[in-house]
């Protein structure tokens, strides 16, 4: 089945300090999701990627989809406590189903 | 809008017992997923509904789970009987035109003692 991975698992930084997680895809995806659940509260939808190599940005973050459409990636510009939390991607295959898998998502934890 | 909403919002049982999980899903959504979610396994898709009919149960972890929607408004999973490996946080989500964009509600932390 499709595979959406994440890494890296955790990541500590300090306040200040940038932060990027990576999604890949074992097929092509048609679009990908980005979700961040704080700790102890449930995901939140936060951004959609469609095209190839497309750029979004959100204040002090960017979103990437790969030219290819297998990889995404998530970065954070001068992290700041209020950061912490996991980031989820989720990505819908190429011809597959229309409901998204989710990758098992990336922790951030900031030290202030 | 109230968003999803999901209670009970905490639930310990003891193994052997039937818990039910409720979810209503925001108005005019017309997807409604469940999901659990644990340190080992992360979030793991259990059924999703698409105008009050199941499409996809294979997420199921076994014969004791059980998930029905009778309206557009509401819907129930069910675990009969409960067993402590079943303890997570269960999540409902809901979607509208945009499939992929869900909206998650806060979730039900289950302990089965």
């Amino acid at each position: 089945g499709q595979q959406v991975m994440q890494i890296p698992q955790y990541q500590h930084v300090q306040e200040g300090e940038d932060f990027t997680t990576y999604c890949n895809s074992s097929t092509t995806l048609s679009n990908i999701q980005w979700y961040k659940q704080r700790p102890g509260g449930h995901p939140v939808f936060l951004i959609q990627l469609v095209k190839s190599g497309e750029v979004k940005k959100q204040k002090r973050l960017t979103f990437q989809f790969g030219e290819a459409k297998k990889n995404s990636s998530l970065h954070i510009t001068a992290t700041q406590t209020t950061d912490v939390g996991t980031y989820f991607c989720a990505g819908r295959r190429t011809g597959g189903s229309y409901i998204p898998t989710f990758g098992r998502g990336t922790s951030l934890i900031v030290h202030p | 809008d109230a968003g999803v909403i999901q209670s009970p919002r905490h639930e310990v049982t003891e193994m052997g017992q039937e818990v039910t999980l409720r979810c209503k899903p925001i108005s005019g959504h017309d997807y409604l997923f469940w999901y659990r979610q644990t340190m080992m396994r992360g979030l793991e898709l259990l059924i999703y509904f698409n105008n009050n009919v199941p499409i996809d149960d294979s997420g199921m972890p076994e014969d004791r789970f059980s998930a029905k929607m009778p309206n557009a408004s509401f819907s129930t999973l069910k675990i009969q009987p409960s067993e402590p490996r079943d303890s997570a946080v269960y999540f409902c989500a809901s979607s509208g035109d945009r499939v992929e964009t869900q909206y998650f509600g806060p979730g039900t932390r289950l302990l089965v003692l």
